[in-house]
């Protein structure tokens, strides 16, 4: 069984561009969300994916965007880097019959200067 | 959304000790997890639990679901237990985190 993978593992980008990071989901699993992790903290809810839709969002801006694919492989997108988007980005996946236990991938690690 | 309290924010312990950690839930919950982050980010899965007790080795959990609290314990910690350890609960898609709890076992 293949567990949830991201990439890249690290990433520099400068404010004001625009980066996309990339997450496999676990074999069997349909569901995957996204969230944010700023150095010190838990980690925010950004979005979740089921069925190539957004099918919730937390409190994050539209620059923050996603797609899901028909393999239930996701990317998470951010237009106009600022600052504070330096953080750990986290993906987990997750299915209905497995209860939403959620399974994460080992993060992309971005940073903005 | 449903806040999430945990606690203490720090525990230092001697290799040997026990320790119970606890999670405090604003709202009811479906879904509970407790989770170990690695020195590398990743999160590691220790339970499941959105009520009830379980067992995992040294590990164990029980939530009181009708309290809106969780308690993870630590028994017999080594220096591997080391590390962060956070719950998060919510419904069937979102998770809400606490702001973990950071342990430190002293060989």
């Amino acid at each position: 069984e293949t567990g949830v993978t991201q990439s890249p593992t690290h990433l520099i980008k400068t404010r004001g561009q625009q980066v996309t990071l990339r997450c496999s989901s676990q074999s069997g699993h349909n569901t995957v969300s996204w969230y944010q992790q700023a150095l010190g903290q838990g980690p925010q809810f950004i979005f979740q994916y089921y069925r190539e839709e957004e099918n919730g969002r937390g409190n994050f801006p539209p620059r923050f965007s996603g797609l899901q694919f028909p393999n239930y492989s996701s990317e998470l997108n951010v237009n106009a880097l600022e600052l504070d988007d330096s953080a750990l980005y986290l993906c987990a996946s997750s299915s209905a019959s497995g209860g939403h236990e959620q399974y994460f991938g080992p993060g992309t690690r971005l940073t903005v200067t | 959304g449903i806040q999430v309290e945990q606690s203490p924010p720090d525990l230092i312990l001697q290799e040997g000790a026990n320790s119970t950690l606890r999670c405090n839930f604003s709202d009811s919950v479906n879904n509970l997890q407790w989770f170990h982050q690695n020195p590398w980010g990743q999160l590691i899965n220790l339970f499941y639990i959105p009520s009830g007790t379980k067992q995992n080795g040294r590990l164990s959990a029980t939530t009181v679901a009708t309290e809106r609290y969780s308690l993870l314990y630590i028994s017999s910690s080594q220096t591997t237990d080391s590390g962060v350890y956070f719950c998060a609960g919510g419904g069937d898609y979102k998770l809400s985190f606490g702001a973990g709890t950071t342990v430190t076992v002293r060989a």
